[in-house]
């Protein structure tokens, strides 16, 4: 079974551009998370979608959104990028939602992403 | 507040030398998950296992045990006989509909 697949996996943009990342979770998984992972507050949880709804969300700016289509695959979205933005962006996915506690994550290779 | 403290920040090992890694994590609740994850360079975070809060029998696979204390709040990992493809950075992560990590802990294991 394939895993969880991130396009693009490397990105450069410079500050004020917006940008969208994908990601197509593992066959059969309905619910997909995103993370942020930088070097000075390492991994956090940016939102869950499952079935197409958002179920949580971390403490992150508006400027971060997403969405999950009916095939599950999901997409994040960051509005007028900041330098701080600069990070690896890692999408997870799972069989249910997270709040069911035993789940699983699965990861993805990430989406190394650079603002200059 | 869910909490993940991993005290060691580097590791470095010889070949076939055990690794223990550390976690101490907090949590109001009484059912739980924890779990390690491992990063090697390429970026994607690797699950290698779960534990839940009411199942403290301590676990062997492969080279890979744990050993989870409730009363101590402490899930601690070991590699045994490490190799140079364990070297990565080694997350645990406490599952409250998102996962919390800790800090990380690198391992680098020499030939």
């Amino acid at each position: 079974k394939a895993g969880v697949t991130q396009t693009p996996r490397y990105l450069i943009k410079t500050r004020g551009q917006q940008v969208t990342l994908s990601c197509s979770p593992i066959s059969g998984h309905r619910s997909v998370s995103w993370y942020q992972q930088t070097p000075g507050q390492g991994l956090q949880f940016l939102f869950e979608y499952f079935s197409e709804t958002q179920r949580n969300k971390g403490n992150f700016p508006g400027r971060f959104s997403g969405r999950q289509f009916s095939n599950s695959r999901s997409e994040m979205n960051v509005s007028t990028l900041e330098l701080g933005d600069s990070a690896l962006y890692l999408c997870a996915s799972s069989l249910t939602t997270t709040g069911a506690l035993q789940e699983t994550q699965y990861f993805g290779p990430g989406t190394r992403l650079l603002v200059l | 507040a869910q909490k993940v403290t991993q005290a060691q920040t580097e590791i470095s090992v010889v070949e076939k030398e055990d690794v223990t890694l550390d976690c101490v994590y907090e949590t109001r609740d009484t059912t739980y998950y924890l779990f390690w994850y491992k990063q090697p360079p390429s970026g994607e975070l690797v699950f290698l296992i779960r534990r839940n809060s009411f199942d403290e029998q301590n676990e062997i696979s492969g080279r890979y045990s744990w050993n989870f204390q409730k009363s101590t709040s402490s899930f601690n990992f070991t590699i045994t006989a490490s190799q140079v493809v364990d070297s990565a950075v080694y997350f645990c992560a406490l599952n409250d509909y998102k996962l919390s990590f800790g800090a990380g802990t690198t391992v680098t294991v020499r030939a």
